[in-house]
């Protein structure tokens, strides 16, 4: 079981916005903003979409944004298009002693 | 541009020492402001923290393989590399080398920027 609770599966058609939830505790996401998101295509190496809850790194479009409210993550996606069906992880910071934990992951489906 | 490439043997026998390098190129680990870090998917599953290491050599494990990880940097040849010991088949899986990004402010992983390509690493005898 994740230490990060995703929902397993969200889907939209293109042109839509999704959201994907991403629910830890008082200890990692509510506690730091260090929540980070990925992308990974399968048999693909993940990629880095959103990181420290809001920013994009160079390069990953601007139809993907992230925010934070209390102990709750969320990625949205907006403008769905095909090549954005994939599996999407969410990790956080979780303090000095776990370090790191990912959520379980979501797939996303581009109807 | 930043590239990471895993090495190592694709098979290792139980009980065994699982041991990957990975070698950093477009950028020096010496360069400090990153955590190097050992990321590792288990087939059809999620993602799972192994652990990481800063340029100074500190190390930050998970918890729950931190009894059999040891995590290592050699900076003059710009790699870092994992040794998971007394593997069992529950260790199968790909093993991502990748880049934590220093927060500034809390000194601790903000992302994993750079990712190497995955090396599957099957322990059966």
């Amino acid at each position: 079981q994740s230490a990060l609770t995703q929902p397993a599966s969200v889907s939209g058609s293109p042109g839509q916005s999704i959201t994907i939830s991403c629910t830890g505790t008082s200890s990692d996401v509510g506690s730091y903003n260090l929540v980070s998101w990925y992308q990974q295509h399968p048999g693909k190496a993940p990629k880095l979409m959103i990181y420290e809850v809001s920013k994009r790194p160079s390069g990953v479009s601007n139809r993907f944004s992230g925010s934070k409210s209390g102990n709750t993550a969320s990625l949205t996606i907006s403008g769905l298009q095909a090549e954005d069906e994939a599996d999407y992880y969410c990790c956080s910071y979780a303090g000095s002693s776990t370090y790191v934990v990912f959520g379980g992951g979501t797939k996303l489906t581009v109807l | 541009q930043v590239q990471l490439q895993e090495s190592g043997p694709g098979l290792v026998k139980p009980s065994q020492t699982l041991s990957l390098t990975c070698t950093v190129s477009g950028g020096s680990i010496s360069s400090g402001g990153y955590y190097w870090s050992w990321i590792r998917q288990h087939p059809g599953k999620g993602l799972e923290w192994i652990g990481y290491i800063y340029y100074s050599g500190s190390t930050y494990y998970n918890p729950s393989l931190k009894s059999r990880v040891t995590i290592s940097v050699d900076t003059s040849k710009n790699q870092f590399s994992l040794k998971l010991s007394s593997v069992t088949a529950a260790d199968t899986a790909v093993y991502y080398c990748a880049r934590g990004r220093r927060n500034l402010d809390t000194a601790m992983v903000g992302g994993f920027d750079y990712w190497g390509q995955g090396t599957l690493v099957t322990v059966s005898s």
